[in-house]
């Protein structure tokens, strides 16, 4: 049971070029979250799916688009990366469901470096 | 909207000293609070978490936190702090929307240990 699971670990990209962050669950949760985490601001959160075929922006959407692409697994795409995209990416699960509420699960973060 | 205040930035304790990182909630019900702990270059792990019922609740690692309604507020306490406690820390109120279960998290508070 690895948990929840994201690639790549460390990522360098040049202004403008677009990449994907992805993040993989094994616990069949049905919620998962992208975050990102910047010096003194906490964790800040992106989007997320509520369940599979739902997605919805949360704090800071914007330069950013997300695919649940089934219930395991759910990515984050830069299209054209900035430099004000520097941050640490985390991915997080939970099992949820209307009426329960229960911790969530955090990937280790993708530490992410646009020059 | 809810939202989670971690007055401190930084600490210092001694090792064997006693600790209490403060944090004040807002929310409009009750309120569902969480302290994760974030070691360097690694993921969040949840210490606590508070839903309801008594409102001392214990957690992992000798940690402890006691939520306080009149006060808005949901310390982490330890009475003896060990050098390996030398971490970020953070405050998280969840809450249940139409879209699902949302976290917001403070801006943490980093802890550094004296030996």
């Amino acid at each position: 049971n690895a948990g929840v699971t994201q690639t790549p670990k460390f990522q360098v990209l040049k202004t403008g070029q677009s990449m994907t962050l992805q993040c993989a669950q094994d616990m069949n949760h049905n919620s998962m979250y992208w975050y990102r985490q910047d010096p003194g601001m906490g964790l800040r959160l992106i989007y997320y799916s509520a369940s599979e075929g739902t997605t919805d922006k949360g704090e800071v959407p914007n330069g950013y688009n997300v695919s649940r692409l089934n219930k395991r697994e759910f990515s984050l795409r830069l299209e054209s990366a900035a430099p004000s995209q520097t941050s640490v990416y985390f991915c997080a699960s939970i099992r949820g469901g209307r009426g329960l509420y229960n911790e969530q699960f955090f990937g280790p973060g993708t530490r992410l470096t646009v020059l | 909207a809810q939202s989670v205040t971690q007055p401190d930035i930084h600490i210092t304790v001694s090792e064997g000293a006693s600790l209490e990182l403060r944090c004040n909630y807002s929310y409009g019900a009750t309120p569902y609070l969480f302290w994760y702990v974030q070691s360097p270059g690694q993921g969040l792990q949840l210490l606590l978490k508070y839903f309801s019922g008594d409102t001392l609740v214990q957690g992992i690692k000798g940690f402890e936190a006691e939520f306080k309604r009149s006060q808005s507020s949901f310390n982490l306490r330890k009475p003896s702090v060990h050098w390996s406690d030398a971490a970020e820390y953070f405050c998280a109120v969840g809450a249940l929307t139409g879209g699902g279960n949302k976290l917001t998290f403070g801006t943490g508070t980093q802890l550094k240990v004296e030996l």
